[in-house]
């Protein structure tokens, strides 16, 4: 039920990409990326919706493909400030929501 | 300024003592929510409320209650508290529609149950 991530983790250098993965067993109605710092809150990225909609951050894009039941988060020119745990989350059931078990980037100068 | 807000921070407290986390949001949001943060298990839903009075279990609602009376107003109750109900909780607030929304989270609760 709860929705897989890959990798696990990821180590870059600044200005390197890095692509993070999110797949479901379920049909995906919506996905939720989020990230968070140590010792900090979870904050919103980005959202995409059923239909190819997608609303979020300026500086990283996803995909979103329905019929594979898949996203993609693309970080781009990774910053140091892009270090921290991204998790992906959908709504199912209704509106109960579940998020994947995350992914820690640490990127170094 | 626009904000969840979460109480207390930090709490220790001993096996069975009933203790209440308290969430209030200032946006006027619809849909609030309640997590667990485990190491290497993710962020697991506790309870929702989609509205006033309307409340519903997540995945993880066992040892756990909740109430919503007002709208900004979702606290978190654990009658008899036991050592697996140590973790970092956050309570989480949405303008609406969940898939359309996105989540604003409190700065969390680390509880500590010996």
């Amino acid at each position: 039920q709860q929705p897989v991530q890959s990798p696990q983790a990821v180590i870059l250098r600044e200005g390197e990409d890095a692509v993070i993965n999110c797949s479901s067993s379920k049909a995906l109605y919506s996905v939720h990326w989020y990230r968070q710092k140590h010792g900090e809150a979870p904050v919103f990225l980005m959202i995409l919706l059923k239909g190819g909609e997608q609303k979020g951050h300026d500086k990283i894009s996803a995909s979103f493909n329905e019929k594979k039941q898949q996203s993609s988060l693309y970080l781009t020119a990774s910053q140091l400030s892009y270090s921290g745990t991204y998790f992906c989350g959908t709504a199912i059931y209704g509106q109960n929501f579940v998020f994947g078990p995350g992914t820690r980037l640490s990127v170094l100068p | 300024e626009a904000q969840v807000t979460q109480n207390p921070r930090y709490l220790i407290t001993v096996t069975g003592k009933k203790l209440t986390v308290t969430c209030s949001q200032n946006m006027n949001h619809e849909y609030m929510s309640w997590y667990r943060q485990d190491p290497g298990l993710g962020l697991r839903q506790i309870y929702y409320s989609m509205n006033v009075e309307v409340t519903d279990k997540g995945d993880v609602p066992e040892g756990y209650k909740v109430s919503r009376k007002e709208k900004r107003n979702f606290p978190l109750i654990l009658e008899s508290p036991s050592p697996n109900q140590t973790s970092l909780y956050f309570c989480a607030s949405s303008l609406n529609a969940l898939a359309g929304g996105e989540q604003f989270f409190g700065p969390g609760t680390r509880l500590t149950v010996l």
